[in-house]
């Protein structure tokens, strides 16, 4: 039972442009959410979070933005630099299991020149 | 800002052997330490919970006599693979969490553990 899915694997995009990564779940107790950043044969990197009041949290090139009506927030990346090539995972929580995370199964991003 | 190791990187050991993997925040004190476990191209699932001094919490089909996890100081959790099998190889994450972090935790670089 995939509780956050990532339903693209993949996504190339030119450097410069916008890098839009989604994210669907399906448990509505969940209430917190990350982005984690992570290259291979190493820990995730955490990006940004937000928190179930809010819709959008900003934190430079990321933005990440949440529909819970929909069940559905995406990681904006803008512009997007060969550097951000990596694998993304969005990850949930819920209050009453603090930071106990349940992550989908990952974009791979690719940067292009 | 915070920093957790893990010890080793990456080994290598026998079908039947035990390894030990050390999780260590270096600069905070961890009161809840996560371990997960990630196969090529999927996601990281959540093995168990442990918080310092107490017995660790499983995630529903974890053997827990397999996977051993200790936390007994609150800057170091340890993960004993008993009796591996090549099944188990795998990529290990563990992550810790301070009292003051809220429901952030920082992730570890990860252990490579090939069984052959």
């Amino acid at each position: 039972d995939q509780q956050v899915k990532q339903n693209s694997p993949s996504l190339s995009v030119q450097e410069g442009r916008i890098s839009i990564l989604n994210c669907d779940y399906t448990n509505s107790m969940f209430d917190y959410f990350l982005w984690y950043k992570k290259y291979p044969a190493e820990g995730p990197t955490f990006l940004i979070s937000i928190s179930s009041i809010k819709d959008k949290n900003e934190d430079g090139r990321f933005t990440v933005f949440l529909n819970k009506s929909a069940k559905h927030l995406s990681l904006h990346i803008v512009p997007s630099q060969p550097g951000d090539s990596a694998v993304y995972f969005c990850a949930a929580s819920s209050t009453g299991t603090a930071s106990k995370l349940t992550f989908g199964t990952g974009t791979r991003l690719q940067v292009t020149l | 800002g915070a920093v957790v190791s893990q010890h080793p990187s990456r080994v290598i050991c026998k079908s039947g052997t035990s390894v030990k993997i050390e999780c260590r925040s270096l600069d905070f004190q961890a009161t809840t330490m996560f371990w997960y476990r990630q196969f090529p191209k999927q996601s990281l699932m959540l093995m168990a919970t442990s918080n310092e001094g107490s017995k660790a919490t499983y995630e529903q089909g974890v053997e827990k006599d397999k996977f051993l996890i200790n936390h007994a100081s609150l800057t170091l959790s340890t993960l004993t693979v008993t009796s591996a099998h090549p099944e188990d190889s795998s990529f290990y994450i563990c992550s810790a969490r301070g009292a003051d972090s809220a429901r952030l935790s920082v992730f570890g670089p990860g252990t490579r553990l090939t069984v052959l």
